[in-house]
This record gives structure tokens, C-alpha cells and sequence, in this order.
């Protein structure tokens, strides 16, 4: 079994300032970390993903995120938010793959980043 | 965008009816999960088809079911509707190959007086 833990619920951070929302994991398998981001009254975007590689994974919009393997942990930051950023972000962990046919993402309870101007 | 459609996008039944929701997914999208969000709480893995069978299933009871058709539209049926199924439905398709991402749609909205 997998699960999710997003510590935070809610993050108030002003505009321009530095945000980090957590995400820590427990799975018995090698899996699949990502972010996905669900603006108001709309469905999941992807924002970023872990699949192998590199530990630092970025996205497009400035957004990045270090998987830890120790830790179990896979943290989501950014050096300098924007309004737009205003959002709830899901933290998700899925098989590797090397189970083909579970495509079962465990999402966390998520976390809504509110900017202040 | 993300190539997958929902439909529709709001919906209001009764306890005790049943309920279609529709999604269709990318061309060469095999692979398509339903999961449920209930209010402030993350998606709840429903179940997945993959080539038109179940092939995966969350902690749901049977009376929610789904259908997958060969040209990549999928339904999630509901019988017997409870309050508790009140939520945001939410279809994700994805390709073939392991290291492929699932990409969402942007939900039905289900609300059960």
C-alpha cells in the first residue's frame, strides 16, 4: 500500500517571496512521484514529475522539485511566487511501472497556496 | 489542454438514481482511470480500463461500474446514488509505454440531493 502526506493544508506566502510545500511518501516499491496543480473549479494539471534520473526535476513555470529518496520525500519550491500561482497542488506516487497495468495514483490530501499581494 | 474531454460538466440527481458520466480521452490513449474528489480532499482512485477491460480497481463498491470503447471514450456508471457521492469525477487517459503520464480532464461535477 502507498500513501501520501501533505503536511500543509494551507501556505499564505506574499507575492514575490520563496514557497516550499511538502510532500512525503511511503510505498514498499520503487515508484513515480509528481505535482499536479488544480486551479479553481478546474481538474488536475500536471506541473511536474519524477520518473528516474536526475533527483531535481523542473517545470516550465519555475516551479521545482527534489525527489529524496531517504527522506521520502519529494518537496515542491519555487524562489518567487505570482499571483497566478494561487492554486491547490496535489502531491502524487504511483507504481514504477514495472507492474504494467497499475496505474494507480495515491494523491495526497493537498495543499492550497494562497498569494498575498 | 490536455486532450481529454468530460461530459457534463455539472449534474444534479437524487438519492437512489443513477447517473452516466462520459470522458474521451486522446487518440492511442489506452489506458483510462476515473477517480473521484470529494470536497477538500485529494482524488480517490476509482478504477481503470485498459483496452476495454478492468484491469484495476480502488475501494469502491460495485455499484459503480464503467465501460471503455474502442474509440477512446469511456463512461463511469453510478446506481443507487448516495449523498456521499456527491463529487468532482475526474477521467485521466494515458499512452502506452510504462514511463507514460496520465493527463486529466477537467471533471464532472456530481451533486446527489
Amino acid at each position: 500500500a502507498q500513501s501520501v502526506t501533505q503536511l500543509d493544508s494551507q501556505v499564505p506566502v506574499f507575492e514575490e517571496a520563496p514557497v516550499e510545500l511538502r510532500c512525503n511518501y511511503s510505498s514498499s516499491v520503487s515508484v513515480y512521484l509528481f505535482w499536479y496543480v488544480q486551479y479553481p473549479n478546474q481538474g488536475l494539471q500536471l506541473l511536474l514529475k519524477y520518473l528516474s534520473g536526475s533527483t531535481l526535476v523542473e517545470s516550465i513555470n519555475g516551479f521545482e522539485a527534489e525527489f529524496n529518496k531517504s527522506q521520502t520525500s519529494f518537496h515542491l519550491r519555487k524562489p518567487s511566487v505570482h499571483i497566478s500561482d494561487t492554486a491547490e497542488y496535489f502531491c502524487a506516487v504511483k507504481d514504477d511501472g514495472s507492474n504494467f497495468g497499475n496505474e494507480k495514483l495515491t494523491f495526497g490530501t493537498g495543499t492550497r497556496l494562497t498569494i498575498i499581494p | 489542454e490536455t486532450g481529454v474531454t468530460q461530459s457534463p460538466t455539472h449534474l444534479i440527481k437524487t438519492r437512489g438514481q443513477q447517473v452516466t458520466l462520459r470522458c474521451s480521452s486522446q487518440s492511442g490513449h489506452n489506458t483510462v482511470s476515473w477517480y473521484q474528489q470529494a470536497l477538500g480532499q485529494g482524488p480517490q482512485f476509482i478504477f481503470q480500463y485498459y483496452r476495454e477491460e478492468e484491469n484495476g480497481r480502488g475501494n469502491f463498491p460495485p455499484r459503480f461500474s464503467g465501460l471503455q470503447f474502442p474509440n477512446y471514450s469511456s463512461e463511469l456508471n453510478v446506481n443507487a446514488l448516495e449523498l456521499d457521492d456527491s463529487a468532482l469525477y475526474l477521467c485521466a487517459s494515458r499512452g502506452e509505454g510504462y514511463q507514460e503520464t496520465q493527463y486529466f480532464g477537467p471533471g464532472t461535477r456530481l451533486l446527489v440531493l
